[in-house]
Order: C-alpha cells, then structure tokens, then sequence
C-alpha cells in the first residue's frame, strides 16, 4: 500500500457525460501527478500540481482539469466524455515538486459507454 | 509519447529461473526507475539508477544502465509466481515521469 488513495475505483459512464476523480496523496506529500493509461498510448503524464499550485503539464486534453485544494487532495476532471477517455488514471505523489520516485494510487478504472 | 521501449514484450518462464528485460530510450537522462504493476493495478516503484551509476542491486533484482547505448536492463533472480506483473521503465523524475511500454513477466509453477 502505497499510501496513495484514490475514488472511486471504478467508474461507468456514457459519452458526454463529466466526472471527477479524487486522489489523496500520502501524508505529507506536497506533489501529486495525474497520469492516464490506455491500451494505445500506454502510460502518459497528464499534469503536476504542488502545494496548490500547478507546476508542469503533460498531454492532457482541454477538455481536462484539475486543481489541488488546501488539504493537498486533488480533483480531475473530465468533461464531454468520449470514448477514446476509457482509461486507467492513476493519481501518484511524491515530498517535493522535483522528487525522483513517485508514489502510486491504486487507479481509477473509467469506461466511457 | 513513450520515452522507452521495452523488450520483449512479453515473457514467460518457470519460477526459479531468472528474468531479464531491457529497456531503450531517446534522450539524455538524469536517472532511470523502474517500475511493477500488477494486473491493472497502481504502480508500484522497485529501483532507481543515476546517469552515474552503472549497476544497482535490490534483493532479488539486479540494474544495470548504460548510458552510451542508452539502454538500461532488469534482472530478476530466482523468479517466483508472484512476479507475475508487467515491468515498466521510466526516466525524468522531478515534473513527470516518461514511461516506456512495458514488459509483461509471466512466471508458472
């Protein structure tokens, strides 16, 4: 158990629809990344946010966001839904905006129907 | 985009064998991870190598890198079931990690 928590764990939705996914980073963990697995483009790094504040961005989709709130939780956002968007997403932290190991959640399954 | 590729692909062996998969990439690097997921599970992290170091040891797995060739290797000594995942190397740290695509390890009793 990393100490990386994420919900829900899995998700079922149809095209068009928004959800939001939720990542609690490990105690004390002040960076938390977004990352995106599918079966076509493998393992992709969505976007960093540290202390509040985001710090690097990857091949994430306007039709994306996030944000990380006071209590360094983190929220994706994924709107207008396609089908293309069924993927793992996996929430990982790390102590310091230029950590070298990141720490995994468990992952959010979304299928977009 | 994926920084590395992993061969092979795919790999099946019998528990107590030993397990190797390589790992290539493009550009020039600072570290090099290495990484186990398990069946569509969370990642989890095994070891990291610096450009500086040409060999790294953790229990049962044995790194080595090469910058020149821009390549890296894993071994697993003395496999078991439970090794069962897919391998994933990964280079960057610090903003993002670039992960490669994989090597998915079957080991049968």
């Amino acid at each position: 158990d990393s100490g990386v928590t994420q919900t829900p764990k899995h998700l079922i939705t149809a095209t068009g629809q928004r959800v939001t996914l939720r990542c609690s980073p490990r105690s004390g963990d002040l960076s938390v990344y977004w990352y995106q697995q599918s079966l076509d483009q493998g393992l992709q790094f969505l976007i960093q946010y540290y202390n509040g504040e985001e710090r690097a961005k990857g091949n994430i989709l306007e039709r994306f966001s996030a944000q990380q709130f006071p209590d360094l939780h983190s929220e994706l956002n994924l709107s207008s839904l396609e089908l293309g968007d069924s993927a793992l997403y996996f929430c990982a932290s790390s102590p310091q905006v230029r950590e070298d190991t990141q720490y995994f959640g468990p992952g959010t399954r979304l299928t977009v129907l | 985009s994926q920084q590395g590729e992993e061969d092979p692909q795919a790999l099946s062996i019998q528990e107590g064998e030993n397990a190797t998969m390589n790992c290539s990439y493009k550009t020039s690097i600072n570290n090099l991870q290495w990484y186990r997921q398990n069946s569509g599970r969370g990642l989890v992290h095994l070891i990291l190598i610096r450009s500086n170091e040409r060999e790294k040891h953790s229990g049962r797995l044995r790194v080595t890198l090469d910058t020149s060739k821009k390549s890296s290797s894993l071994l697993i000594t003395a496999s078991r079931a439970a090794d069962t995942a897919s391998y994933f190397c990964a280079t960057g740290g610090g903003n993002k990690l670039t992960f490669g695509t994989g090597t998915q390890l079957k080991v049968e009793l």
